[in-house]
């Protein structure tokens, strides 16, 4: 089966600054990549996700890059906020339409 | 649209008892998942329901079971609990037309004691 491996497990920012998390994939069936915010007591809200035939998306200040020959994929965030602070969790779905999930990654933001 | 809901959100059990949990999809959404979430662990799969089926299901002993009613509500029995069961339990929904797409619930905290 898919397995889905996120990295780092922990990230301080300043404010202002880029934060990046990467994942990687072990199924190149896999198609559909989520990221997913969860900030504390609260429910994991899906914020941006990527599509196999696609190499790049962006929305405002948060962007996915996939790279299928090497079974990756990254979030990047720019000119964080400390409302960017949160747990982020990266997915994977297979072709048997199951979800893989990372084991999250927590962002702390510097004001 | 009302969002997905769980109920009960908390939960206090000792060992060797059993529980249900309930979830109420997005109106018109039939696939409903669900997934234990602990710290460290991520979001682990359980299973999977559609149309009242069972369409996927994830590593977990034969104690996790699960069922979907005709109007899309789903609920999910452990029994004989264990300590380590104690987890966040989260639902998802999504629809037939984007089936990518999960809204998650908020969960039912479950302590195992």
């Amino acid at each position: 089966g898919e397995n889905v491996e996120q990295h780092p497990s922990t990230l301080s920012v300043q404010e202002g600054d880029s934060a990046v998390i990467k994942c990687t994939y072990s199924d190149s069936a896999s198609n559909y990549f989520p990221w997913y915010k969860q900030e504390l007591g609260k429910r994991p809200q899906l914020i941006i996700d990527i599509r196999s035939n696609v190499g790049e998306k962006k929305d405002q200040r948060i962007a996915v890059t996939l790279n299928k020959t090497a079974k990756h994929f990254s979030l990047h965030i720019t000119e964080t906020q400390p409302e960017d602070s949160a747990v982020y969790f990266c997915a994977a779905k297979d072709t048997g339409n199951q979800f893989y999930f990372g084991t999250g990654t927590s962002l702390t933001v510097i004001p | 649209k009302a969002g997905v809901t769980q109920t009960p959100r908390y939960l206090i059990k000792t060992r060797g008892q059993q529980v249900t949990l309930s979830c109420s999809p997005i109106s018109g959404h039939r696939s409903v998942s669900w997934y234990q979430q602990t710290p460290g662990q991520g979001l682990q799969f359980l299973f999977e329901y559609f149309s009242e089926t069972q369409r996927n299901k994830g590593n977990f002993p034969g104690r996790f079971s699960g069922r979907q009613f005709s109007n899309s509500r789903s609920e999910m029995n452990v029994s004989t609990l264990e300590l380590g069961d104690s987890a966040l339990y989260l639902c998802a929904s999504s629809s037939t037309l984007s089936t990518d797409t999960q809204y998650f619930g908020p969960g039912t905290r479950l302590t195992v004691l």
